[in-house]
């Protein structure tokens, strides 16, 4: 069945460096989300992408959708302690939304 | 606050018992998903609901159900219940029924099982 894989499962960086996320889908999606839990908290929805090759900007964060529409990934630039949480990225599975495991980020300053 | 409402917030049972998780989507929205969130296996999904309707199954065990009542508010019962069973709960919603709607999440029903 779909499957979306995300890596890396942790990242660890200082204030200030950037971050990046990537997933992997084993076929062909027709759009992904991406959502972000904070600690203790509940996914909120952050950003949909549908073209092929799309990439969108939210401040410091940087969306991509790939070519074919099978991968995607989440760019943070100088990361603050804020972003602190787990990102996931999800992709349609008929009527349903599948979700990568998701990458915990750990922000240190 | 997404507007989606789980309850209830914590629970504790014994293996062996069953267990009810109750969701009320947003105002307007027909679907309803469940998910399942454990430390190692991340948001499983389980099951999805559009307007009273079941409309897609994940990963959700035979001692699971759910259903969606006439004002929309879904139920997740839990039966049997292991010590495996311990995780968080989520439900959430969205307008519509396909794939491309963004989902709001509640805060989940955390449920242990002792």
């Amino acid at each position: 069945g779909q499957q979306v894989m995300q890596i890396p499962q942790y990242q660890h960086v200082q204030e200030g460096e950037d971050f990046t996320t990537y997933c992997n889908s084993s076929t062909t999606l027709s759009n992904i989300q991406w959502y972000k839990q904070r600690p203790g908290g509940h996914p909120v929805f952050l950003i949909q992408l549908v073209k092929s090759g799309e990439v969108k900007k939210q401040k410091r964060l940087t969306f991509q959708f790939g070519e074919a529409k099978k991968n995607s990934s989440l760019h943070i630039t100088a990361t603050q302690t804020t972003d602190v949480g787990t990102y996931f990225c999800a992709g349609p599975a008929g009527t349903a939304l599948i979700f990568g495991k998701g990458t915990t980020l750990s922000v240190s300053s | 606050d997404s507007g989606v409402t789980q309850t209830p917030k914590h629970l504790i049972t014994a293996t062996g018992q069953r267990v009810t998780l109750r969701c009320s989507p947003r105002s307007g929205d027909l679907s309803v998903y469940w998910y399942q969130q454990s430390l190692d296996q991340g948001l499983q999904f389980l099951i999805q609901y559009y307007n009273g309707e079941e409309r897609a199954k994940g990963n959700i065990l035979e001692r699971f159900s759910a259903q969606q009542f006439p004002d929309l508010h879904s139920e997740l019962n839990l039966s049997s219940l292991e010590l495996g069973d311990s995780a968080l709960y989520f439900c959430a919603s969205s307008g519509g029924g396909s794939s491309g709607n963004t989902i709001y999440f509640g805060e989940g029903s955390w449920l242990t099982v002792v």
